[in-house]
């Protein structure tokens, strides 16, 4: 069966420092893989999409950055850390590009930038 | 501009009465649209989805939700709720290609015993 991992569970660190959070997925292949940020435990923001190795989408323009170094490995990274990227951070997976497709998400990241 | 909307920031109800948590939506074509839970602290769970045909789909936990077209509606339904049905509920739908889903703002969901 397919399982998702993030890591880790949380996080604090001080403003301007580096960020690098992990996504993992075991028992499928080439998978679609995204990040999402969830601000103030409310709504939901699509930060960065992935269909393949190297091939990243961003959503949205922000301070973060996401790379897919190997197949079913997905990194959301900050070379500086502002105030305003804390949140909860899921990372999910979905089997192709299909609209019809579930999103799996993992459990999240909660980073707090102070 | 496509959407989906939540108008309910929490709905509270007493656990055995029926609870509806309300989505409306603004996307052309023929929609796709899903139900997510999230739990405390927690990722998001896959509820129930429509694609096409049948305008009711059952999904997990008991839940089910009605695609209406004419009111570009579809509110997520259990019959008798539950304590541990507590949790915030999204509405999403896929933007453009890419299986990018793109979520309601949530609604808050409270059973009281």
């Amino acid at each position: 069966s397919q399982t998702i991992h993030q890591w880790p569970a949380t996080l604090v660190q001080p403003v301007g420092s580096p960020l690098s959070l992990e996504c993992t997925v075991e028992g499928t292949s080439n998978p679609n893989l995204y990040w999402y940020r969830q601000a103030a435990g409310r709504g939901l923001q699509l930060l960065f999409y992935s269909v393949g190795i190297g091939q990243i989408s961003s959503e949205v323009p922000q301070n973060l950055s996401a790379s897919r170094p190997q197949d079913r490995q997905f990194i959301l990274s900050s070379k500086k850390l502002l105030l305003s990227d804390s949140g909860f951070y899921l990372c999910a997976w979905s089997v192709g590009s299909w609209g019809a497709n579930v999103l799996t998400f993992g459990a999240g990241s909660r980073l707090t930038v102070l | 501009a496509q959407s989906v909307a939540q108008p309910e920031d929490q709905v509270n109800v007493a656990e055995g009465n029926p609870l509806t948590v309300k989505c409306t939506y603004s996307v052309s074509g023929n929609p796709y649209l899903f139900w997510y839970v999230q739990y405390p602290n927690r990722g998001l769970q896959f509820l129930l989805k429509y694609i096409t045909g049948d305008n009711l789909v059952k999904g997990s936990y008991g839940f089910e939700a009605e695609f209406n077209k004419s009111q570009t509606s579809f509110h997520l339904k259990k019959p008798s709720a539950l304590v541990s049905d507590s949790a915030l509920y999204f509405c999403a739908y896929p933007k453009a290609a890419g299986n990018k889903l793109t979520f309601g703002g949530g609604t808050r969901v409270l059973v009281k015993p």
